[in-house]
């Protein structure tokens, strides 16, 4: 059974970045294709699409986001990274990473993290 | 960006009751779409993707249709823990996916 979890700092300072690991356990993440993504969640926009990568480091991130994303894959420590440069409390939110299955006719969020909450406060 | 209206916003039923969540595309999106229920302090689970297809070891009382701009997630014989809150995900422009802003289903 894959599974997903989180992990990284709870709290960072306005102006920082914020950095987490999404660490894939039960199977591997270049078993089969895939893409591994990054959702975050608030109470005010509801949940948000941050940006996916694929086993192979190819990354599509959302444009709102305004170049402060970056995401990595390790796929020898079957693990893939957020990172988001230039917090503000906007940023303010709960993370989650999750594998997105796909084909022709969809591509659906199947399995999740637990989430992670992170707050941006100096 | 293709944005979700999902409504409406917030329900009451009762155990045994039939239920509907409508979904709206500001464009067309086929059947690119996808359903997920979330508890609190939970994480969104996947319900029905491609607009009709139920996901592995979810109940047949969930179901999706349509296509184009509008899609109904019908629960049929509502159940004490399908009270949950409920969200549309079009995946047209995929990656770029968005979701709708949420259907709160609580017990009446």
């Amino acid at each position: 059974q894959l599974q997903l979890q989180e992990s990284g700092p709870g709290l960072v300072k306005p102006s920082e970045t914020l950095s987490l690991t999404c660490t894939v356990s039960g199977g591997s993440m270049i078993s089969r294709s895939y893409y591994w993504d990054w959702i975050r969640q608030t109470p005010g926009k509801g949940l948000e699409w941050i940006g996916s990568i694929d086993h192979d480091g190819s990354t599509d991130y959302n444009p709102s986001l305004r170049g402060r994303v970056t995401m990595s894959v390790d796929t020898s420590k079957n693990q893939f990274s957020l990172g988001l440069r230039s917090v503000t409390a906007a940023d303010t939110a709960v993370y989650y990473c999750a594998r997105a299955d796909y084909d022709d006719y969809y591509y659906a969020l199947d399995i999740w993290g637990q989430g992670t909450t992170v707050t941006v406060s100096s | 960006d293709i944005q979700m209206t999902q409504s409406p916003s917030s329900l009451s039923a009762s155990v045994g009751d039939r239920v509907t969540i409508k979904c709206r595309a500001t464009q067309t999106i086929s059947s690119f779409l996808n359903w997920y229920q979330q508890k609190p302090g939970r994480a969104p689970k996947l319900l029905i993707y491609a607009a009709s297809n139920l996901q592995s070891g979810v109940p047949p009382r969930f179901s999706g249709s349509g296509a184009g701009t509008d899609f109904t997630l019908t629960i049929n014989s509502l159940q004490p823990e399908d009270f949950a809150t409920y969200y549309c995900q079009q995946s047209y422009n995929t990656p770029s996916i968005t979701f709708g802003q949420g259907t709160r289903l609580e017990i009446k």
